[in-house]
C-alpha cells in the first residue's frame, strides 16, 4: 500500500464547478503541503497546514490529523486552475508525495 | 526578490558520465532541498541541506550526492549516470528547515536526459 494516496487521479470539470481532491496518508505527520504543478514543470506551494483549515482566494485546504486525511477544494473553478495537484505529507525530516491529481477545467 | 534559480535548465549526458546541478535559493533562505521527478516514480525526496549540513537523505544510491556552500547555494552531483536517472530535478528553498512550519519555494527545475 502506498504511503500517500490521492484521489481522483484525473479530473475534468466545467468552468465554475466546485472541485475536491483528496489525500490520505498512512503515517503520522507534522505538516502537509499542497503543491500545484503546471505543464513545463514549475511547482508552487499552495498551502502548508498542520491542523484545521486554510483559505486563499478560491482555494481551501483542510486536514484531519486523527483520520490522516486532507482535502483541497477549488470553488468556482477556472481553466487557469488546470494543473497537477500534489499532496506532500511531512514528518521526521522526510517529505513524501502523492502521485498527483491531474485537473482539467474546460471553459 | 529573485526566486529559486536552477542551472542548467536542460542538459543531455551520456551513460557513465557525471553531472552537477546548481541551485541558488531565495536570499536569506538557509534550507535547500532537492527532489527527483520521473513519470514512473513521481516526485521523490533526494536530500535537504541546512546551514551547510545535510539534514536528511532520501532512498537513493550513493551516486547521488550534494553539498551546500556558506552562501546557501547548493549543488547536487550524480556520478556514473544511468538511463533511469533521466528526470526533472527540482530544488526548493525555505527560511528554516523543510516542513518545520516553513513554506517551500521551488525552482523551475533542471531537465536531465541520459542517452
Amino acid at each position: 500500500k502506498n504511503e500517500v494516496e490521492q484521489s481522483p487521479q484525473n479530473l475534468t470539470a466545467q468552468e465554475g464547478e466546485f472541485i475536491t481532491i483528496n489525500c490520505s496518508y498512512s503515517v503520522g505527520i507534522s505538516a502537509l503541503h499542497w503543491l500545484q504543478q503546471h505543464p513545463g514543470g514549475g511547482i508552487v506551494s499552495l498551502f502548508m497546514l498542520s491542523s484545521g483549515k486554510k483559505k486563499h482566494g478560491r482555494l481551501i485546504a483542510t486536514i484531519n490529523i486523527q483520520e490522516k486525511h486532507s482535502s483541497l477544494h477549488i470553488t468556482a473553478s477556472h481553466p487557469r486552475d488546470s494543473a497537477v495537484y500534489i499532496c506532500a505529507p511531512y514528518n521526521n525530516n522526510d517529505m513524501r508525495f502523492g502521485a498527483g491529481t491531474r485537473l482539467t477545467v474546460k471553459p | 526578490k529573485a526566486g529559486v534559480t536552477q542551472t542548467p535548465r536542460y542538459l543531455i549526458k551520456t551513460r557513465g558520465q557525471q553531472v552537477t546541478l546548481s541551485c541558488s535559493p531565495i536570499s536569506g533562505h538557509r534550507s535547500v532541498s532537492w527532489y527527483q521527478q520521473t513519470p514512473g516514480q513521481g516526485l521523490q525526496f533526494l536530500f535537504e541541506y541546512f546551514s551547510e549540513t545535510q539534514r536528511n537523505k532520501g532512498n537513493f544510491p550513493g551516486r547521488f550526492s550534494g553539498r551546500q556552500f556558506s552562501n546557501s547555494r547548493s549543488e547536487m552531483n550524480v556520478s556514473t549516470l544511468e538511463l533511469g536517472d533521466s528526470a526533472l530535478y527540482l530544488c526548493a528553498s525555505s527560511l528554516g528547515a523543510q516542513g518545520a512550519g516553513n513554506t517551500i519555494y521551488f525552482g523551475e527545475g533542471s531537465w536531465l536526459t541520459v542517452v
